[in-house]
């Protein structure tokens, strides 16, 4: 089962512009993750965050996470081209990474 | 690129046969997760092995199967396949110390078909 629902499913905007996208959880977390994936290949790790943070940045990302909402979301500021890709969030009840995925967001960055 | 490696790349099965995915971990890693991760969809967690010992399990039926090696690396096996085997296997490598486990990398997976 998925315990995370992002939203939406897919996104396309032009290149220079942000990218918001947004994942839901049904139970108590430790930690939530975003990672990247390319053409169904392996995932990148982007980012995590711990239950008790409400917002970290990583270069041109910046991760919310409100647990109250149970909700949690990624913002791409200044889209690439290259940032074409599936983009997943992941919850760790227990932080042993035993993931949790949501069923990602597709994002186009036209050029 | 991670430093975890998995083999083969493809795979072609038929229904009803046994395989064998592996996986290499990173270099210094303790803790290895395999994921399944069906067309369209997001990565399903299968089991996790730390220190050689099953450390986790998903829902998956007791057909899938694990090992890890003294050396960290790691195998899945899957018997009597079935077409819904079809997917992205992904494994993944952490350090792990006491319960709590660190920033984990991913391989690139192996594509298995189940025909």
């Amino acid at each position: 089962s998925q315990q995370g629902e992002e939203d939406p499913q897919a996104l396309s905007i032009q290149e220079g512009e942000n990218a918001t996208m947004n994942c839901s959880y049904k139970t108590s977390i430790n930690n939530l993750q975003w990672y990247r994936q390319n053409s169904g290949r392996g995932l990148v790790h982007l980012i995590l965050i711990r239950s008790n943070e409400r917002e970290k940045h990583s270069g041109r990302l910046r991760v919310t996470l409100d647990t109250s909402k149970k909700s949690s979301s990624l913002l791409i500021t200044a889209s690439r081209a290259a940032d074409t890709a599936s983009y997943f969030c992941a919850t760790d009840t227990n932080a042993g990474n035993m993931l949790t995925f949501g069923g990602g967001t597709r994002l186009m960055v036209k050029p | 690129e991670t430093g975890v490696t998995q083999s083969p790349t493809h795979l072609i099965k038929t229904r009803g046969q046994q395989v064998t995915l592996r996986c290499s971990s990173q270099s210094g890693h303790n803790t290895v997760s395999w994921y399944q991760q069906a067309l369209g969809q997001g990565p399903q967690f299968i089991f996790q092995y730390y220190r050689e010992e099953e450390n986790g399990r998903g829902n998956f039926p007791p057909r899938f199967s694990g090992l890890q090696f003294p050396n960290y690396s790691s195998e899945l096996n899957v018997n009597a396949l079935e077409l819904d085997d079809s997917a992205l296997y992904l494994c993944a490598s952490s350090f792990r110390v006491s319960d709590v486990a660190y920033e984990q990398y991913f391989g690139p997976g192996t594509r298995l078909t189940v025909t």
